[in-house]
């Protein structure tokens, strides 16, 4: 069956580390991938996606993913966090042009001052 | 630009009540999408369109239905609302890469 697994529930940094949230996949084929990021009591923004091509994606807010075919994995990363990025953090997936996404569980990002 | 918009944004149901969520969208998309969120589970489908006349179910459609008469709209009915979806609800869409979410609709089943 497809999924997508997000291993860590819930990571705290603090504010001027870097970042990594780690995503894996199983798709019969590569999917596309997707990062998502959710405020509280707020609906889901698009960071990044990766569709074919570069393996590292560029997003908003100075956020990245590399994405890597062996791993089956899309890790969304950030050089250095601030304050305002403490929120929610999805990696979605889905089989080509259907529209349909497949969530992981979700990260909660806390940042300590 | 209104995006995806999602009315009620909260609502409180008694058990064996019925109700409509309404989702709207005016960028012309062609696929939408029905999802509930659970803490510690993510966002997981309900329903999805297509296209207008077109629906099928996802991963977890028991309890909802959908209709797609046109384009723009695409409403989620809760049949005889129970405890178990006491959830936020999120309607998407996309033109199948890219989904865009509305603000969502916390109902609560009591």
């Amino acid at each position: 069956a497809q999924s997508v697994t997000q291993p860590d529930i819930h990571i705290t940094v603090s504010e001027g580390a870097s970042l990594e949230l780690r995503c894996n996949y199983s798709y019969g084929a590569t999917p596309y991938l997707f990062w998502y990021v959710q405020s509280p009591g707020q609906g889901l923004q698009l960071l990044l996606k990766y569709f074919s091509g570069d393996t590292l994606v560029q997003g908003i807010k100075g956020f990245e993913a590399e994405f890597k075919r062996s791993q089956s994995s899309f890790n969304l990363k950030k050089p250095s966090v601030h304050w305002s990025d403490a929120a929610e953090y999805f990696c979605a997936a889905s089989s080509g042009n259907t529209g349909k996404l497949i969530f992981g569980q979700g990260t909660t990002l806390q940042v300590k001052p | 630009n209104a995006g995806v918009t999602q009315t009620p944004k909260f609502q409180v149901l008694k058990t064996g009540q019925s109700m409509t969520l309404q989702c709207a969208q005016d960028m012309n998309h062609e696929y939408m999408s029905w999802y509930r969120q659970d803490p510690g589970m993510g966002l997981r489908l309900i329903h999805y369109s297509v296209g207008a006349g077109i629906t099928d179910q996802g991963e977890v459609p028991n309890g909802y239905n959908v209709s797609r008469s046109t384009t723009e709209d695409f409403p989620l009915r809760l049949l005889s609302a129970a405890p178990s979806q006491t959830s936020v609800y999120f309607c998407a869409s996309s033109t199948g890469g890219e989904a865009f979410f509305g603000q969502g609709t916390r109902l609560t089943v009591v």
